[in-house]
């Protein structure tokens, strides 16, 4: 069981918009930045987004993280069939002073 | 340009002691905020966090696997070393370290990743 909440899957049409949360508490993402991981098939994961909105250079702008209270949401937009991965996001826990990660989301360009 | 690269055994027998190391390069050790951590994947799981080694010392190591984990680094050959004791079947997962930025005012994530090593357990 994770610490943060994701839904396991969703699904889209090339071309479409497709958001994924993560849902958290006051002691995880309520209290510290979000950072969200695309990992493609049989890949090790690659960071998408950091510090709940910013993206590392070379991420296009077809990826967005948003966060308010104690959630996390991310975007992607202009779907393309090699966004087809799963896409985790992660925060530092206080309470448990560790690192956590959500459940992960398969996404599913149909 | 920053890389990370994770070495061991890729079979352990059960009760037995897994060494894992990552060797770094185009970054130090020793860099401000900057540390490394180790995390997990069980073949058709979730990423799973298990420790991490912050430049200026401090330690952390997941709750649940604390009593048989052990992070360690050698600056001088820009590498950190994980040690997990007891090792058992479910234990079978890809392993991997990556480099982590932050340990103050929220901030936390992790920009470079090693590519991974599968370790089974088994007898």
């Amino acid at each position: 069981q994770s610490v943060l909440t994701q839904p396991p899957s969703v699904s889209a049409a090339p071309g479409q918009k497709v958001t994924i949360s993560c849902s958290g508490s006051s002691s995880n993402i309520g209290d510290n930045y979000v950072s969200w991981y695309q990992q493609l098939p049989g890949t090790a994961p690659k960071l998408l987004i950091y510090e709940n909105t910013k993206r590392p250079s070379g991420i296009p702008d077809r990826f967005s993280g948003s966060k308010s209270g104690t959630s996390a949401t991310l975007g992607i937009t202009g779907l393309q069939t090699g966004d087809e991965a799963d896409y985790y996001c992660g925060t530092w826990d206080n309470s448990l002073s560790a690192g956590v990660f959500g459940g992960g989301t398969k996404l599913t360009v149909l | 340009q920053v890389t990370l690269k994770e070495s061991g055994p890729v079979l352990v027998k059960p009760t037995e002691t897994l060494t894992l190391t990552c060797t770094v390069s185009g970054f130090s050790l020793s860099n401000a905020r900057m540390g490394v951590a180790w995390i997990r994947q069980p073949p058709g799981k979730a990423l799973e966090w298990l420790a991490h080694f912050f430049s200026n010392g401090e330690k952390s190591y997941s709750t649940s696997l604390k009593t048989r984990l052990t992070i360690s680094k050698d600056t001088s050959k820009s590498q950190v070393v994980l040690t997990m004791t007891n090792m058992d079947p479910v234990d079978t997962a890809t392993y991997y370290c990556a480099r982590l930025i932050g340990g103050y005012s929220g901030y936390y994530y992790f920009d470079y990743w090693g590519q991974g090593t599968l370790v089974t357990v088994s007898s």
